[in-house]
Formats: C-alpha cells, structure tokens, sequence
C-alpha cells in the first residue's frame, strides 16, 4: 500500500495475557519507529530501528515489551503479560534517509489501539 | 541525547486570531525540523517542516521559523480556523532520521 499499515487496529487482551503488533512501513523506507500514546498525552518513543544498525531500544518501559523487524520491513511489537497501564494507542512510523527521492518526514500509521481488561 | 521541550502545552485562541508555538532542541546537530498536526482520533500527519540552511518556510497560513543559534523553532498560524484545532508536535532530527517530539501543544480555536 502506499501509506504505513498497523494491524489490529483495535485489540482488547486480558490482563496477564500476550500481544503481538504489527507495522508495514512504507516500502523502502529503512527507518521504523514504534511510539505510545496514553490518551490525551504524547508521543512516547519506544524503539527505533535504522537499516541493519542495532535498534535504539532506550525508550521500551520494562523487559515486558520487545519489537523485531524482519527482513528489514514489517516490524511486530510484543508485550508480554499484559497490565492495565499498557493501554494506549501504539503508533509505527517509517521514514527515509535525507538525499532519498523520496520525502524525508516520519508518516505515522493509524495505530492499534490496544485496551488491557 | 536530543531532548526537545515545546511550549506552550496548551493554547486558546479566537477564531482568526494568530497562534505561535515554540519549541526549543538541544542537539546542534540536528538540522531537520518537522511540525505534525494531530486531529483527535487520527494519526499525526505532517504539516510543514524546515530544514537547518533557511530561517524561516511558509505554507499558506502556516510559517515556521528557526533560529539555529539559540535552538529554537515556533510554528506560527494566522487567521486562526476551527479547523486548526488540535494537537501539535514540533520535532528534530538528523537528516530526517530518530524523531525527537516535543511533548505537544493542544490548540483550540473558539468561535
């Protein structure tokens, strides 16, 4: 597609259980970044992948939460044993290196929101 | 570490009033400088940006300034609508890579 896809757009988990997220950035573009967003509130960097490099996972809030991007396209965010502050609206992002054709800015997804019960 | 603050966090204004949010970096590295619009239930979405080798871009009702040597930039919107209501975010980066978001400015515009 031409835009930055996220599935499931909604996703309800019971307290303690599993969920996997998913991002399909923008083809070609070599950066991905996965964000939280609480309601009402900004955007939280979680993690941030860059080609091959090593991603920049300083942002993930506890061992709960990991994210791997294969092949470097789709990306999954995990967060094991789900907790009631988990709930947010998870944003992925991609974007592509400055002197590509393409455009330089971040093009968010449209999110999961993710409700822990 | 890039660290951008943005102010202020939140901004009333009357319809066809001019808005002005500020934000400031502390990376002098950082050389691209993009502002999202946040409607409520949506995505962010870009609504202008700058780059480090101008001072100031403008788009319609729309301008962005620069000031490299203080570290500041502020997104300045006249004839305010009601339809500019919404969150803001400044951001910096290196060449258009690792977003930093300023901490956003929620904007309401009262008829």
């Amino acid at each position: 597609g031409a835009g930055v896809s996220q599935s499931p757009s909604n996703k309800v988990t019971e307290k303690g259980k599993d969920v996997e997220l998913r991002c399909d950035p923008i083809s070609g573009h070599t950066a991905l970044y996965w964000y939280r967003q609480s309601l009402g509130q900004g955007l939280e960097f979680l993690i941030y992948f860059q080609g091959n490099s090593a991603p920049d996972k300083s942002g993930l809030p506890s061992d709960r939460f990991s994210a791997e991007r294969t092949g470097g396209s789709v990306s999954t965010l995990t967060i094991q044993r789900t907790q009631q502050e988990d709930s947010a609206v998870y944003l992925c992002a991609s974007s592509t290196p400055w002197g590509q054709p393409m455009n330089t800015e971040a093009f968010f997804g449209q999110g999961t929101r993710l409700t822990v019960v | 570490g890039e660290n951008v603050e943005q102010h202020p966090s939140t901004l009333s204004v009357q319809e066809g009033d001019s808005a002005v949010i500020k934000c400031t970096y502390s990376d002098s590295a950082s050389n691209y400088f993009p502002w999202y619009k946040q409607e409520l239930g949506k995505r962010p979405q870009l609504i202008i940006d700058i780059r480090s080798n101008v001072g100031e871009k403008k788009d319609q009702r729309i301008a962005v300034t620069l000031n490299k040597t203080a570290k500041h930039f502020s997104l300045h919107i006249t004839e305010t609508q009601p339809e500019d209501s919404a969150v803001y975010f400044c951001a910096a980066s290196r060449y258009g890579q690792n977003f930093v978001f300023g901490p956003g400015t929620r904007l309401s515009v009262l008829p």
